[in-house]
């Protein structure tokens, strides 16, 4: 059973878009939020992450908006680059610990 | 640095063999995690370490076994290799920040088919 559910599973977008990943989980122990990017052939690298006690983060292009009454998390990634095309994670984990859960992924792939 | 080295790359066994994925890390980190990668399903924790000596089972450890003697070295154990073990291994490491954030390092993965 998924604990953080993730989607869309795939999406397509243009240079110079906006690139949004929803994620929602069920556990309410959770208290960290990272997202991960996985380039093919490569390990995940961290991308961003958002503790509950925060609404947004922004980090360059890339912003995490947090809802803990819904709970529910998502990624935008600004102003999309084809060098932004990669499977991106979102994840969670109980008091900051490296045990994560993560969704299934979303294949994001940017057009010229 | 290296960060965190995997090896092999790829492995191909027959249903029934064992083998040990190795894993090393140099930038002196007390976790360690062991995560397979199915498609589809995301990561999914096998077995992790907070230290050497110390080893816990993650969300699917069954099939596998793992030991931690330094700080550096985590290897994975699978005995009786089965259809079911074909994944992608990934290995990583981390540190606290102090933060209160965590940052995984993974290594590349080790591709495994079990056929």
């Amino acid at each position: 059973q998924q604990q953080v559910k993730q989607s869309p599973q795939s999406l397509i977008v243009q240079k110079g878009g906006i690139s949004i990943i929803n994620c929602a989980y069920e556990n309410t122990a959770f208290d960290y939020f990272p997202w991960y990017q996985q380039f093919p052939g490569k390990g995940p690298a961290l991308l961003i992450a958002i503790r509950p006690d925060v609404s947004e983060k922004k980090e360059g292009r890339f912003t995490i908006s947090f809802n803990k009454s819904a709970k529910q998390f998502s990624l935008h990634i600004m102003d999309s680059q084809p060098g932004d095309s990669a499977t991106y994670f979102c994840a969670a984990s109980y008091s900051s610990w490296g045990k994560l859960q993560f969704g299934a992924g979303t294949q994001v792939v940017v057009t010229p | 640095n290296a960060g965190v080295t995997q090896t092999p790359k790829f492995r191909i066994l027959k249903i029934g063999q064992s083998m040990t994925l190795q894993c090393a890390q140099d930038m002196n980190h007390n976790y360690m995690y062991w995560y397979r990668q199915d498609p589809g399903m995301g990561l999914k924790l096998i077995y992790y370490s907070v230290g050497a000596g110390i080893t816990d089972k993650g969300e699917v450890p069954n099939g596998y076994n793992v030991s931690r003697s330094t700080t550096e070295d985590f290897p994975l154990r699978l005995e009786l290799a089965a259809p079911s073990q074909t994944s992608v291994y990934f290995c990583a490491s981390s540190h606290e920040t102090g933060t209160g954030e965590v940052k995984l390092f993974f290594g590349s993965g080790t591709q495994l088919s079990v056929l």
